[in-house]
């Protein structure tokens, strides 16, 4: 029962890199979602995506890329690393009737140095 | 547009019960959830209420909504220890059930 997986749990990286952040869910949720996490300001949303083939903006998407290709990935792109991404970032899945709350899973801790 | 709003600090000694309290602006949200963030951890709901209900009790924990003001509260009773961690406030917003969204969260100390 591993409900929502997110690797790796810690990553360093230069200004400039570009790296995947992976999700997996495997409850067959329809809704997946990345947020980061910084310091004083709780969650936000970077994007999401309501099923297979479609993905959204959030509240802060610029410097990140998605996709979903299956309902049980929802990988997230920084194509260019900077400083101001380092944050803490959790990818949430939930069903598709929206009335069970969202599932998260443990984060991933980025450092962009 | 939506905000969620919760103190920061809440520090209580053991055994005392603690009252979290989380203010929010949208009042067309559905559901209202608490999640537990422990140190180094993910998010872990504890409880949340549909916008129609006025209280839930789930053991030690009770909800209390008052949607006249958008006030919402999670009292959590007999605290141990083992409840030190930041607790997040969150609503569906007016996107139906597209997002949610967070409050700063508050950081509750207990003390032996």
């Amino acid at each position: 029962n591993a409900g929502v997986t997110q690797t790796p749990k810690f990553q360093v990286l230069k200004t400039g890199q570009s790296m995947t952040l992976q999700c997996a869910q495997d409850m067959n949720h329809e809704y997946m979602s990345w947020y980061r996490q910084d310091p004083g300001m709780g969650l936000r949303l970077i994007h999401y995506s309501v099923g297979a083939g479609i993905t959204d903006q959030g509240e802060v998407p610029n410097g990140y890329n998605v996709s979903r290709s299956t309902t049980e990935d929802f990988p997230l792109r920084l194509l260019s690393a900077a400083p101001s991404q380092t944050s803490v970032y959790f990818c949430a899945s939930r069903d598709g009737t929206g009335r069970q709350p969202q599932h998260f899973g443990d984060g991933t801790r980025l450092s962009i140095l | 547009g939506e905000d969620v709003e919760q103190s920061l600090f809440l520090s209580v000694r053991e055994g005392d019960s603690s009252v979290i309290n989380c203010t929010y602006t949208d009042s067309s949200s559905t559901y209202l959830y608490w999640y537990k963030q422990e140190p180094g951890a993910g998010l872990q709901l504890l409880t949340y209420i549909f916008s129609n209900m006025d209280m839930k009790q789930d053991q030690r924990l009770t909800v209390l909504l008052n949607k006249k003001d958008k006030h919402l509260s999670l009292r959590i009773a007999d605290t141990q220890t083992g409840d030190s961690a930041i607790y997040f406030c969150a609503e569906t917003g007016n996107t139906g059930f597209q997002k949610l969204v967070f409050g700063t969260g508050t950081r509750l100390l207990v003390s032996p």
